[in-house]
């Protein structure tokens, strides 16, 4: 059970090039999500989802666009990359039955640098 | 956004002392759950509280929920080297159902 798979593992950019983050999960679950994580700042909600073809605004969603065209895939495109999105980058899933109480399952992330 | 404080930020203690690690809200969580990262990889879940006064033990861990449930603690007793890591504190508030917002995180060491 390959539980949230992200790749690639390490990126760079150059200022103004797009790329897209891509993340996938086996366990049917509803509920996807990115978050980026930086020192100090913590980990801050990008965008998520509550199913395929349902996506909505995180805390720090500028810069960034997410679709969900299958319940397995959520992918992250940052459209003209800035060094403010010099990050990790994380994607979650968790199933939607129990709401917050369910356990937030984390793909290993995603470290990418934007010169 | 709602807030979520947790301290200490940084924790350096030797094997074999205790610790207790804090999160606050000026608001009461509706739930709040306890993760802890390893370098390189993402947090993984260890305990959810949801009940004001709620106390869950995991092995050597003590998760604590306030009666207030507006903040929350972790106690480690008898730390060893291999708890060593990033603890993350993340709570939800009533209105939301998607959103958790993170604490910044509390990175321990514990030296041999």
């Amino acid at each position: 059970n390959a539980g949230v798979t992200q790749t690639p593992k390490f990126q760079v950019l150059k200022t103004g090039q797009s790329m897209t983050l891509q993340c996938a999960q086996d366990m049917n679950h509803e509920y996807m999500s990115w978050y980026r994580q930086d020192p100090g700042m913590g980990l801050r909600l990008i965008h998520y989802s509550v199913g395929a073809g349902i996506t909505d605004q995180g805390e720090v969603p500028n810069g960034y666009n997410v679709s969900r065209s299958t319940t397995e895939d959520f992918p992250l495109r940052l459209l003209s990359a800035a060094p403010s999105q010099t990050s990790v980058y994380f994607c979650a899933s968790r199933a939607s039955g129990g709401g917050l109480n369910e356990k937030l399952f984390f793909g290993s992330g995603t470290q990418l640098s934007v010169l | 956004t709602q807030l979520l404080e947790q301290s200490p930020q940084f924790l350096s203690i030797q094997e074999g002392e205790n610790l207790t690690v804090y999160c606050n809200s000026s608001s009461v969580f509706s739930s709040l759950q306890w993760y802890r990262q390893e370098p390189g990889e993402g947090p993984v879940l260890l305990v959810t509280v949801v009940t004001g006064g709620e106390v869950k033990k995991l092995k050597r861990l003590t998760f604590q929920f306030g009666d207030a449930r507006k903040d929350s603690s972790l106690h480690i007793t008898a730390a060893q080297p291999g708890d060593t890591g990033l603890y993350l504190c993340a709570g939800a508030w009533g209105g939301s159902n998607y959103k958790l917002t993170f604490g910044k995180g509390t990175l321990l060491t514990v030296n041999p």
